[in-house]
């Protein structure tokens, strides 16, 4: 079964613009989460999707959105770039059988530069 | 609020050498725990898990981790490491209830492993 697949794998813009990162889950999870890795900060929830719903968001400003389609695909999007959201972001998919949690399953990442 | 702490951010060992990674949490109820491993440019790896029964969970390549609740710990332990094993490790905890997709990180511990 494929892993959780990210894209691209790497970014460079510039202060100002926006980007948008995708993420494929591990087939049949509903549930994709969406995670910024900083030095700083370490590892800090953004927010999580199921069934193209919005159910978690973490303490990010409203330029960081996302979205989820009906496949589970979702995608993240931030606006206004600024130099602090150089990050690494990493999505996860879990099955979310609703008996309880499920392990979430992290993708490689996707590295941003934001000169 | 829920916190993970990870007091070591640096260890270094031998290899063939025991390792103890320490974990403590702060949550009013037995939360879901969790250990991943994160390698040089890459995603997260679940290495174990633990969400009731058994206080000692076994994981993947080796590793083991003790839940404790009076002391509100998960260590994760190997009693023999690999030079493979020189990675940043990551404990977590989920919540039980509606924030189901979210999971709080620590810091990390960075392992360097001596040949």
């Amino acid at each position: 079964k494929a892993g959780v697949t990210q894209t691209p794998r790497y970014l460079i813009k510039t202060r100002g613009q926006q980007v948008t990162l995708s993420c494929s889950p591990i087939s049949g999870h509903r549930s994709v989460s969406w995670y910024q890795q900083t030095p700083g900060q370490g590892l800090q929830f953004l927010f999580e999707y199921f069934s193209e719903t919005q159910r978690n968001k973490g303490n990010f400003p409203g330029r960081f959105s996302g979205r989820q389609f009906s496949n589970s695909r979702s995608e993240m999007n931030v606006s206004t770039l600024e130099l602090g959201d150089s990050a690494l972001y990493l999505c996860a998919s879990s099955l979310d059988g609703g008996g309880g949690p499920n392990e979430q399953f992290f993708g490689p990442g996707t590295r941003l530069t934001v000169l | 609020a829920q916190s993970v702490t990870q007091p070591d951010i640096h260890i270094t060992v031998s290899e063939g050498a025991s390792l103890e990674l320490r974990c403590n949490y702060s949550y009013g109820a037995t939360p879901y725990l969790f250990w991943y491993v994160q390698s040089p440019g890459q995603g997260l790896q679940l290495l174990l898990k633990y969400f009731s029964g058994d206080t000692l969970v076994q994981g993947i390549k080796g590793f083991e981790a003790e839940f404790k609740r009076s002391q509100s710990s998960f260590n994760l332990r190997k009693p023999s490491v690999h030079w493979s094993d020189a990675a940043e490790y990551f404990c977590a905890v989920g919540h039980r209830g509606s924030t189901l997709g979210r999971l709080y990180f620590g810091r990390g511990t960075q392992l360097t492993v001596w040949p």
